[in-house]
């Protein structure tokens, strides 16, 4: 069974703050990792992808990810309302081409 | 528009009843995808295509099926037999069949009354 953990909050934060999501994940085959964003009562929507060790920034938002440790982390700079969600991480193993996703992290970010 | 329609986006069932589900994409993919999710839980795969004609099942197929006799098209039917079928259910494509992300539809909530 492929394990994707996540806190699942909420988390709050104040309107200009940054928000740290984190992630862990079980299967060392996962090679791709992938967080979304769904608002309440939507579908979910793709907000970063990354392959490799490191960061990489899109926007306000930076993924950091360490393969090692089996941890993938999103952080959201300069937080908006519009950004109060649930944020579900999807490592994906290369191989077998399936997405696993956690239960997601509530945010609130209070004006 | 490109995109990835479902319908319906309600459905209310009886027990004992089957239903369909419809998922339809013009965007040219190749893997088609459905989860189901379950209030605060995460998305559980319930099936997989990644061809026409060709289908696997994910971690939750039991009382459900698909096919896949078209690229456009992968509906998903809960039969009888899935005990807690009441859940929103997510159909999803994704752009690449290896390394590419996954893009959702905007869903369909199943009631069972």
């Amino acid at each position: 069974q492929k394990e994707v953990e996540q806190n699942s909050g909420p988390l709050s934060v104040p309107e200009g703050a940054i928000a740290s999501l984190n992630c862990t994940y079980s299967d060392r085959g996962s090679q791709s990792f992938f967080w979304y964003r769904q608002y309440s009562g939507k579908s979910p929507e793709l907000i970063m992808s990354i392959y490799s060790n490191g960061d990489k920034e899109d926007g306000r938002f930076t993924a950091q990810l360490n393969k090692a440790s089996q941890y993938v982390s999103l952080l959201i700079r300069d937080s908006q309302p519009s950004d109060s969600a649930t944020y579900l991480c999807a490592p994906k193993i290369y191989n077998f081409n399936k997405f696993y996703f956690g239960s997601g992290t509530k945010l609130n970010v209070k004006p | 528009d490109g995109g990835i329609t479902q319908s319906p986006k309600y459905l209310f069932r009886k027990e004992g009843q089957n239903v369909t589900l419809s998922c339809e994409q013009n965007l040219n993919h190749d893997a088609m995808y459905w989860y189901r999710q379950d209030p605060g839980q995460g998305l559980r795969l319930i099936y997989y295509s990644q061809i026409v004609n060709d289908f696997q099942k994910g971690d939750i197929a039991e009382g459900y099926s698909v096919s896949r006799e078209k690229k456009e098209s992968f509906p998903l039917t809960v039969t009888s037999a899935q005990k807690n079928p009441t859940a929103f259910y997510l159909c999803a494509t994704q752009n690449g069949l290896l390394s590419g992300e996954l893009f959702f539809g905007e869903g369909s909530r199943l009631t069972v009354l």
